[in-house]
C-alpha cells in the first residue's frame, strides 16, 4: 500500500515563474490536506480539500496561491510569480475520512533564487 | 484560537533515560490528539495518537497522557535511543468537523551517547 507521494521532493523557482506541486494521497483516500514549514518552525495549515471540492482554505493566501484536487489525478497546490518568501517545505497529508489518522508525504522543498 | 508554532524549544537526553515531551493545546473543542515525529528532511510519521475519552495510552515504549482540565498532553519516551533523536509536534482536531488538523510547536529533541 504506498503511502502518501509528493513530487517534486526539491524544486528551485526564480522569482516570478510559478511552482507547481503535486500531491497523490494514500489509495482510497478523498481528503488532503496541505501544510507550509519554514526552517525550524511547526507546520502550518494551509488549505484543506475534499475530492472536487475546497472545504477550508482559510490558512492560504489569498493571491498567487490555489489548490485544486480533481475527481481524477493528484492534488496541486500552485504558486504562481514565486517571491524568495515562498521558501519553504510543503507537505500534504491524506486521511480517509473515517478514521483521524493523518498520514503526510515526504514534501516537497521550494527554494526559489 | 489556534497554535502557533514557532522557534523550536529543545531537550536532550542521555541514552537510556526517559524523555518527556510536553505540549499546551488551545482549542477546548478538540478531542483527538496525535503525536508526530519529524525526522530531518522527511515528513511527519504517525507515533501515537489519543482520543478525549481517554487519560493515557501506551504504546511501544511511548505513553501518551492527557489533561483535559488544563488541556496539556505529554509523550513519554522510555529508554530513550539515538534513533529517537527528531523533532516531535502534537496535533489536534475535531473529530468528525472539517477543522483541520492543528499542530503545536514542536520540540527539537536530541538524545546524548
Amino acid at each position: 500500500n504506498a503511502g502518501v507521494m509528493q513530487n517534486p521532493r526539491h524544486l528551485v523557482r526564480r522569482r516570478g515563474q510559478e511552482a507547481r506541486l503535486r500531491c497523490s494521497p494514500m489509495k482510497g483516500h478523498s481528503h488532503v490536506y496541505w501544510y507550509r514549514q519554514l526552517p525550524e518552525e511547526g507546520l502550518k495549515f494551509m488549505v484543506y480539500l475534499q475530492k472536487e471540492n475546497i472545504i477550508d482554505e482559510s490558512g492560504m493566501p489569498k493571491e498567487r496561491f490555489s489548490a485544486e484536487f480533481p475527481k481524477e489525478g493528484p492534488s496541486i497546490l500552485r504558486i504562481q510569480q514565486v517571491v524568495r518568501g515562498d521558501s519553504a517545505a510543503y507537505f500534504c497529508a491524506s486521511y480517509g475520512g473515517l478514521s483521524a489518522e493523518a498520514f503526510f508525504g515526504q514534501g516537497t522543498r521550494l527554494t526559489v533564487v | 484560537g489556534e497554535s502557533v508554532g514557532l522557534h523550536l524549544p529543545t531537550l536532550s537526553v542521555q541514552e537510556g533515560d526517559n524523555s518527556i515531551i510536553n505540549c499546551a493545546y488551545s482549542n477546548s473543542a478538540s478531542d483527538y490528539f496525535i503525536w508526530y515525529k519529524q525526522e530531518s528532511g522527511k515528513g511527519p510519521q504517525f507515533i501515537i495518537d489519543i482520543r478525549s475519552n481517554m487519560d493515557k495510552r501506551q504504546g511501544q515504549r511511548v505513553t501518551v497522557l492527557l489533561n483535559k482540565t488544563v488541556k496539556h498532553l505529554s509523550l513519554q519516551i522510555a529508554a530513550t535511543q539515538p534513533g529517537d533523536s527528531a523533532v516531535y509536534f502534537c496535533a489536534e482536531k475535531q473529530s468528525g468537523s472539517a477543522r483541520q488538523l492543528t499542530f503545536g510547536s514542536g520540540t527539537q529533541l536530541t538524545v546524548l551517547p
